[in-house]
C-alpha cells in the first residue's frame, strides 16, 4: 500500500507571494493532518480535517488555511508568506480521528 | 495549557540501553505516541499507549502513567542507525501534540 505522497517536496519563494501544498494520504485514511516543523519550534500542530470537515486548528493565524476534497486528499495554503513561514510542512493521515497517524515525507518550504 | 517535556539530547554508545522520559500535561488524553526521526526525513511511527504499563516491540517498549503524566521508551542493543530525533506526542481530543523531540546520538 502506498504511503502519504506530498508535493511539491521542495519549494522557493519570495516574501508576499503566497503558495499552495498537496497531500495524498494511505487509501482508505479519511483523517488528514498538517504539521509545520522548525527547529526552534518542533512540530506544530497546524489543522484536521476528517470527511472533508476542519476538526481541529492549531494556533497559527488566518493566513494559513486548508480544505479536504471528497477523496481525502488535502491541500494547504499560505498566503503573505512571510520569512518566518519556512519550514518542512508535514501531512499526516490516519484511518480516523484520534486514529495513528502516518507521516509523508514533507514540503521544505523556503521563504526568501 | 498543553505541555510536552522530553530532554533535549541523550548519548550513548552501540549495545546499551537507553530510556527517554516524557512528561505530559494537556487538557485531554486520548493516548501517547513516539515516533522515530531521523535527519531529513519523515517521522515514522514507533508505538501507541493509551493504557498504564509497557508495551514491548521488538528492541523498543514504552511505558505510560496517566496518572503521573509520564511516558517512557526505551531502547535495547543500541545500534548506529538508532541515532535520530524520538518525538513524543500526545492525543487529546484529535490533534496531536508533540513535544520537541530528542536527539539521540549512539557512539561505537
Amino acid at each position: 500500500k502506498a504511503g502519504v505522497t506530498q508535493t511539491p517536496r521542495y519549494l522557493i519563494k519570495t516574501r508576499g507571494q503566497q503558495v499552495t501544498l498537496s497531500c495524498s494520504p494511505i487509501s482508505g485514511h479519511r483523517s488528514v493532518s498538517w504539521y509545520q516543523q522548525t527547529p526552534g519550534q518542533g512540530l506544530q500542530f497546524l489543522f484536521e480535517y476528517f470527511s472533508e470537515t476542519q476538526r481541529n486548528k492549531g494556533n497559527f493565524p488566518g493566513r494559513f488555511s486548508g480544505r479536504q476534497f471528497s477523496n481525502s486528499r488535502s491541500e494547504m495554503n499560505v498566503s503573505t508568506l512571510e520569512l518566518g513561514d519556512s519550514a518542512l510542512y508535514l501531512c499526516a493521515s490516519g484511518k480516523r480521528d484520534g486514529d495513528t497517524q502516518y507521516f509523508g515525507p514533507g514540503t521544505r518550504l523556503t521563504v526568501l | 495549557g498543553q505541555n510536552i517535556d522530553q530532554p533535549t539530547e541523550m548519548t550513548a554508545t552501540e549495545g546499551a540501553i537507553v530510556q527517554i522520559n516524557c512528561t505530559y500535561q494537556t487538557s485531554g488524553f486520548n493516548g501517547l505516541f513516539w515516533y522515530q526521526q531521523h535527519a531529513g526525513e519523515a517521522p515514522t511511527f514507533l508505538s501507541y499507549n493509551v493504557l498504564d504499563g509497557l508495551e514491548e516491540k521488538g528492541r523498543f517498549s514504552s511505558f505510560l502513567s496517566r496518572s503521573k503524566g509520564y511516558s517512557y521508551l526505551l531502547l535495547k542493543e543500541l545500534q548506529m542507525k538508532d541515532s535520530a530525533s524520538y518525538l513524543c506526542a500526545v492525543i487529546g481530543g484529535t490533534a496531536l501534540i508533540f513535544g520537541k523531540g530528542t536527539t539521540l546520538s549512539v557512539s561505537s
